[in-house]
């Protein structure tokens, strides 16, 4: 199995600027997270789904973050204005039905200029 | 609300001595407890996971944890430390029932093993 893929790997974009992360869950996997690492806040989780459907998103800092997750084998994170401060590692995990292990991602960088 | 102390930021130990990373959690019922690893700039590798059952867990690399449940404690050891495992560290738990899907991670241990 390929594991998580996620797209792009790096992104640098300017301050108001759209930006849409993607991720691409491991094939069979019912359940797909969203993380963001920081320094200053280390890992922190904005949302996550079952079976597509977004379950807790009490994480996502504030409206300019949105995701969704039209199927199975998909999902992005969009950021819309884009801030210097949402700069970040921003991670993708799936975890299957079977077992509760959660597997990451490569992750995104971003830097919001 | 459930949590995880990790209480050391950086472990420093010589190669093939025994290694310990620290981890105690809060969390309601019976936990479900992980280790994972951070390579730099890599995403997060699972390295080992206790459900139930014995309360020493192998895993990957030659890791192990213990689980105290009197301590509230899942330390990583590991018996003879190698370069290559110096790494960043984090220890998370989730209750086993109920509690939804959210694993809660602690602030991650850097592991840093010298010659």
């Amino acid at each position: 199995d390929a594991g998580v893929i996620q797209s792009p790997r790096h992104e640098v974009t300017e301050m108001g600027q759209e930006v849409t992360l993607r991720c691409k869950p491991i094939s069979g996997h019912n359940s797909l997270f969203w993380y963001r690492q920081t320094m200053m806040r280390g890992l922190e989780l904005l949302i996550y789904f079952n079976n597509n459907v977004p379950i807790d998103d009490s994480g996502m800092p504030e409206d300019r973050f949105s995701a969704k997750m039209p199927n199975a084998s998909f999902s992005t994170l969009k950021i819309q204005p884009s801030e210097p401060r949402d700069s970040a590692v921003y991670f993708c995990a799936s975890r299957g039905t079977v077992g509760d292990t959660q597997y990451f991602g490569p992750g995104t960088r971003l830097t919001v200029l | 609300a459930q949590s995880v102390a990790q209480p050391e930021d950086q472990v420093n130990v010589a190669e093939g001595n025994p290694l310990t990373v620290k981890c105690t959690y809060s969390v309601s019922g019976n936990p479900y407890l992980f280790w994972y690893v951070q390579y730099p700039n890599r995403g997060l590798q699972f390295l080992l996971k206790y459900i139930t059952g014995d309360n020493l867990v192998k895993g990957s690399y030659g890791f192990e944890a213990e689980f105290n449940k009197s301590q509230t404690s899942f330390h990583l050891k590991k018996p003879s430390a190698l370069v290559s495992d110096s790494a960043l560290y984090f220890c998370a738990v989730r209750p086993l029932t109920g509690g939804g899907n959210k694993l809660t991670f602690g602030t991650g241990t850097q592991l840093k093993v010298e010659l």
